[in-house]
């Protein structure tokens, strides 16, 4: 099928790493991405990736794609209140001229 | 500042109305998006325009339309014929199709 999945639910602790995990479906998207969601705003591009890398890292972020497994995950160094919010994850299947998006991974993190 | 804006933030609808979303790039894009967000479910494309004048139906077109009569300007109407209208809906632009897309703040519709 065409469904992008993400777990629903993630609580760190302040100060912790958080994992966030995406299962895409198609293994010849060129770009996966991921973004991030506030409450009751439009999606925020957090960083991407090229489907000829490995790992990206960018700051606190650091993607990690496993292209056998059709598995791609974002890595959150330190995490803050200020994260918290919904990630998605997202592909773009070649010649279908779309993004297909996974449910989102609302992360919650304790102070 | 370089943007995409979503008309008006929040809209309620009574039933058998229709109700027409706005949405502003400034960017300079080519390709432009509508999706619709439920809770719990990820985003379902309604319609995509590559180049003005001319759309495509996304996954779940039915009980909407679009017109792209300017480059910057992409405005969704939902009709009566949707029949569960209640949602988020979030416009998006690309420089081109399957470019790294830029989502507007969203707009809230409510039937009631």
């Amino acid at each position: 099928g065409e469904d992008v999945e993400q777990s629903l639910f993630l609580s760190v602790r302040e100060g912790d790493s958080s994992v966030i995990n995406c299962t895409y479906t198609d293994s010849s998207s060129t770009y996966l991405y991921w973004y991030k969601q506030e409450p009751g705003a439009g999606l925020q591009l957090l960083t991407y990736i090229f489907s000829n890398m490995d790992m990206k890292q960018d700051q606190r972020l650091t993607v990690l794609l496993n292209k056998k497994d059709k598995h791609l995950s974002l890595r959150i160094a330190d995490t803050q209140t200020g994260d918290s919010a919904i990630y998605f994850c997202a592909e773009s299947p070649p010649g279908t001229y779309k993004y297909i998006f996974g449910t989102g991974t609302r992360l919650k993190v304790l102070a | 500042d370089g943007g995409i804006t979503q008309s008006p933030k929040y809209l309620f609808r009574k039933e058998g109305q229709n109700v027409t979303l706005s949405c502003e790039q400034n960017l300079n894009h080519d390709a432009m998006y509508w999706y619709r967000q439920d809770p719990g479910q990820g985003l379902r494309l309604i319609y995509y325009s590559q180049i003005v004048n001319d759309f495509q139906k996304g996954d779940i077109a039915e009980g909407y339309s679009v017109s792209r009569e300017k480059k910057e300007s992409f405005p969704l109407t939902v009709t009566s014929a949707q029949k569960n209208p209640t949602a988020f809906y979030l416009c998006a632009s690309s420089l081109l199709t399957l470019d790294t897309i830029y989502f507007g703040e969203g707009s809230w519709l409510t039937v009631v």
